[in-house]
């Protein structure tokens, strides 16, 4: 079965730049999806189709997807990105999520 | 707007079995694939069942296949999870979410753009 692998943890400065990564077996290949989740709250879609964000998501959020390797990246991150971040992609039959980020913005 | 409003989470028994419902609102339940995704005290996010409302395709996780069954009512515009036998590791927080795919043949893309808030389910003698 196809496996996703996220850092545990990820720290990052107010206003600085946040990249947290997603690893999978020629994940360039696939589709992935990013999705937020606040304490307490429900899942959040952040990015879908690697690059594209949903309508209400700021612009600070973007992402990627190249190799083994799908990077979601927060620009100027700001205290209420602090939250879990999960990747995800689908893999036949199957929707495959990796183990979660925590981001914490010191 | 959008809504999904789960519910029917509770305590049972080892054994036993639980109903969940996901209320959809704001858009057209037969227009899109549907996903419950559970979430266990202080884990990650867990895959469970995928249901097309549009052909009744579904799809399990293999660990409860055979044991929940996904459903759907596009006239109530309603989502169901039957959950038999169940475990103490079935203990969890259930979302249900709209899943939005498409693509071709040789590049396609499946992601949830609404969730609900969730109900929990305690397994537990």
């Amino acid at each position: 079965s196809y496996e996703l692998t996220q850092s545990p943890s990820v720290s990052v400065s107010p206003g600085q730049t946040a990249s947290i990564n997603c690893t999978g077996d020629k994940l360039g290949g696939r589709f992935a999806a990013w999705y937020q989740q606040r304490p307490g709250q429900s899942p959040l879609l952040v990015i879908y189709q690697d690059i594209r964000r949903p309508s209400g998501i700021p612009a600070r959020f973007s992402g990627s997807n190249s190799g083994n390797t799908a990077t979601l990246t927060i620009s100027g991150t700001q205290a209420i990105d602090e939250a879990d971040y999960y990747c995800q992609v689908w893999d036949i039959s199957n929707w495959v999520f990796g183990g979660g980020t925590k981001l914490t913005v010191l | 707007e959008v809504h999904l409003v789960e519910s029917g989470g509770g305590l049972a028994q080892p054994g036993g079995s639980l109903r969940l419902s996901c209320a959809a609102s704001g858009f057209s339940f037969s227009s899109y694939g549907m996903n419950w995704v559970r979430q266990a005290p202080g884990k990650g996010l867990e895959w469970l069942s995928f249901l097309s409302t549009s052909s009744g395709t579904t799809y399990y996780a293999d660990s409860v296949k055979g044991r929940f069954t996904i459903s759907g009512d596009s006239g109530k515009e309603s989502l169901y999870l039957q959950m038999n036998s169940l475990r103490a590791e079935d203990t969890a927080v259930y979302y249900c979410a709209r899943v939005v795919y498409g693509g071709n043949s040789w590049s396609r893309y499946y992601y949830m753009d609404v969730w609900g808030k969730g109900t929990t389910v305690t397994v537990s003698s």
